[in-house]
């Protein structure tokens, strides 16, 4: 079946401007997460959505960074007046996510990610 | 200090060699732990997750050691399509999933 698709795949921008990226999760997955990646660097949790449940936003870096999404189904992430440190690769990820015992089992698979470079 | 520490490397070996990795967290409540494998350019992948009682997939072994709060990754005769970077992946109670900077490795003919 699809995996998690992401789009679009390569985005530059100027400084300012604002941007949103869009991600499409593998059919009934419940969990869905956006990651950042900056050049040669781990990724960096930014936020989490578990079906209609509360999102976890702990980890957006400023209020410049947003994510919406609808049910079980597609996410964006905005990005408001860019700077040139938003710079990076954007994944999302989707898992099956179980509550339970089966924790341990909750595989997350990305997309190919979001290349953002801001000017 | 980092949530996932690991050496960034870079691991150099040849093939057929072992190679250890190691990784630190410093969440002692943390409850599941994978290893993920990252391609130059490409999305991360599972490679496997880790049990508390350690696990072995073929040629990789994973290790986890709660006391000390460390997980290890063993590979065994590798080969020359192990060469990527290897993330680890720590997981607390919520759901707030934290990536290790990776530890890179090359190995050659």
């Amino acid at each position: 079946g699809a995996g998690v698709s992401q789009s679009p795949s390569n985005k530059v921008t100027e400084k300012g401007k604002d941007v949103e990226l869009r991600c499409d999760p593998i059919s009934g997955h419940t969990a869905l997460y956006w990651y950042r990646q900056r050049l040669g660097q781990g990724l960096e949790f930014l936020i989490y959505f578990q079906g209609n449940s509360a999102p976890d936003k702990s980890g957006l870096p400023s209020d410049r960074f947003s994510a919406e999404r609808t049910g079980e189904s597609v996410s964006t992430l905005t990005i408001q007046r860019t700077q040139q440190e938003d710079s990076a690769v954007y994944l999302c990820a989707s898992s099956s996510r179980l509550a339970g015992p089966l924790l341990d089992t909750d595989t997350q698979y990305f997309g190919p990610g979001t290349r953002l470079t801001v000017l | 200090r980092k949530e996932v520490e690991q050496d960034p490397g870079p691991f150099n070996v040849p093939e057929g060699a072992t190679v250890a990795f190691n990784c630190t967290y410093s969440n002692s409540a943390s409850q599941s732990f994978f290893w993920y494998r990252q391609d130059c350019r490409k999305e991360p992948k599972l490679l496997m997750s880790v049990y508390s009682s350690g696990n072995e997939d073929g040629r990789f072994t994973a290790q986890l050691n709660r006391a000390s709060q460390y997980i290890s990754l063993l590979i065994r005769d590798s080969k020359l399509s192990d060469s990527a970077t290897y993330l680890c992946v720590v997981r607390g109670g919520g759901f707030k999933t934290i990536f290790g900077a990776g530890t890179r490795l090359f190995v050659k003919a």
